[in-house]
């Protein structure tokens, strides 16, 4: 079946590395796949998509990467800073389909 | 601030009530999403409105509903409530009907069922 799943439930980085967050999928079908991140108390906040037919993007400090060919996603954060610290969720959206598709999250601790 | 409010913030009920979970979207988007997250879950979507009417339905227990109003604020209903209702409630609105990637969350009503 559909899914898009996460391999790290928990991720702890120090300050000032760089960050890696994974996520597996297994719906080749998706237009865009997308992280979203949810600080603690917080609703989640949009970070950066990627069309499916692209293997990277970036933004501010954060690049996304996108391998077809073993259905992964990844989310590389710079720098990382303690205002990083949050759930990372990856979601999937196929054209046709009535909702955004979001994975379990993987928990972000940024070590001072 | 993602200029999506919903109230209250916290909820705390017992078995078998029915509570109302209300959200007001940012300025100017028509659609709003109900979402449901437990624990470090992640997110279950509900339901769409667009523009008043029923858009899109995940999966949304017969003993919720929802409605979008004239004004374009929404209301979550939840009746005859277990335990296991206990949950996160997120509203996200968007310019559209279709489904976008970037959707604006609220803060979310924290609901805890006794």
């Amino acid at each position: 079946g559909e899914s898009v799943g996460l391999h790290l439930p928990t991720l702890s980085v120090q300050e000032g590395d760089n960050s890696i967050i994974n996520c597996a999928y297994s719906n080749s079908a998706s237009d865009y796949f997308i992280w979203y991140k949810q600080e603690s108390g917080k609703g989640p906040q949009f970070i950066i998509d990627i069309r499916s037919n692209m293997d990277k993007r970036q933004g501010q400090r954060v690049t996304v990467l996108l391998n077809k060919t073993v259905k992964h996603l990844s989310l590389q954060i710079a720098a990382t800073q303690p205002g990083d610290s949050a759930v990372y969720f990856c979601a999937e959206n196929k054209t046709g389909r009535r909702a955004l598709t979001f994975g379990s999250g993987t928990r972000l601790q940024v070590q001072p | 601030d993602s200029g999506v409010t919903q109230t209250p913030k916290h909820l705390i009920t017992a078995t078998g009530q029915r509570v109302t979970l209300r959200c007001s979207p940012r300025s100017g988007d028509l659609s709003v999403y109900w979402y449901q997250q437990s624990l470090d879950q992640g997110l279950q979507f509900l339901i769409q409105y667009y523009n008043g009417e029923e858009r899109a339905k995940g999966n949304i227990l017969e003993r919720f509903s929802a409605q979008q109003f004239p004004d374009l604020h929404s209301e979550l209903n939840l009746s005859s409530l277990e335990l296991g209702d206990s949950a996160l409630y997120f509203c996200a609105s968007s310019a559209s009907g279709r489904v976008e990637n970037e959707q604006f969350f609220g803060p979310g009503t924290r609901l805890t069922v006794l």
